[in-house]
């Protein structure tokens, strides 16, 4: 049981260039979601999709883009990179435990550099 | 607005003592859970222990407890002999039923051999 994989561990990109962060999770979770992590700002909530085919924003949804073709599947985009997206990534997924509590898991988690 | 406030960015205990790390939160909900999470060097976030708002008892997993006063809005973590293992950043979070988790900024602990 694999839980949720990120990939790439870590990636420097140009300002202007674009890339894919990707996120696949193996517990049939049907709540997807990635954060970002800045210092002294603890983690920020980017998009989240709560089904296949249903995405929404959250706090900070600016310069990103998702989409949720697979229930495993929840890709990352960045359209054109800029240096205020330097930051560790984060992917999760959730379940509803007995209580009713949304318990999330991580994935490792991917430090993004751009220059 | 939710809100989650850590007001100890960084703390210190010496291994075998026992170290207190507080949190403070805000939300008009009534029904919620709170949660601690671990982040060890390797990045990794690691969930630590859960409490439902609905339950007056405190949660404890192993060497580690909440105090949760539901009142005044506060949810501190309690870590019994600490362990070089220990030494973390530690963030409070809460959601509201829904999957979102709403993060404070972190404490970084560090144990002291």
């Amino acid at each position: 049981n694999a839980g949720v994989t990120q990939t790439p561990k870590f990636q420097v990109l140009k300002t202007g260039q674009s890339m894919t962060l990707q996120c696949a999770q193996d517990m049939n979770h049907e709540y997807m979601s990635w954060y970002r992590q800045d210092p002294g700002m603890g983690l920020r909530l980017i998009h989240y999709s709560v089904g296949a085919g249903i995405t929404d924003q959250g706090e900070v949804p600016n310069g990103y883009n998702v989409s949720r073709s697979t229930t495993e599947d929840f890709p990352l985009r960045l359209l054109s990179a800029a240096p205020s997206q330097t930051s560790v990534y984060f992917c999760a997924s959730s379940y509803s435990s007995a209580s009713g509590a949304n318990v999330l898991t991580f994935g490792a988690g991917s430090r993004l550099t751009v220059l | 607005a939710q809100t989650v406030t850590q007001s100890q960015p960084e703390m210190s205990v010496q291994e075998a003592e026992t170290v207190t790390l507080s949190c403070t939160y805000d939300t008009s909900e009534n029904n919620y859970y709170l949660f601690w999470y671990k982040q060890p060097p390797s990045r990794q976030m690691i969930l630590v222990i859960r409490q439902e708002a609905y339950k007056q008892q405190n949660a404890t997993e192993n060497r580690f407890s909440v105090n949760f006063q539901k009142a005044a809005k506060s949810f501190s973590l309690k870590i019994s002999d600490s362990q070089l293992g220990d030494t973390a950043m530690y963030f409070c979070a809460f959601n509201t039923g829904a999957n979102n988790l709403f993060f404070g900024t972190g404490t970084r602990l560090t144990v002291i051999p």
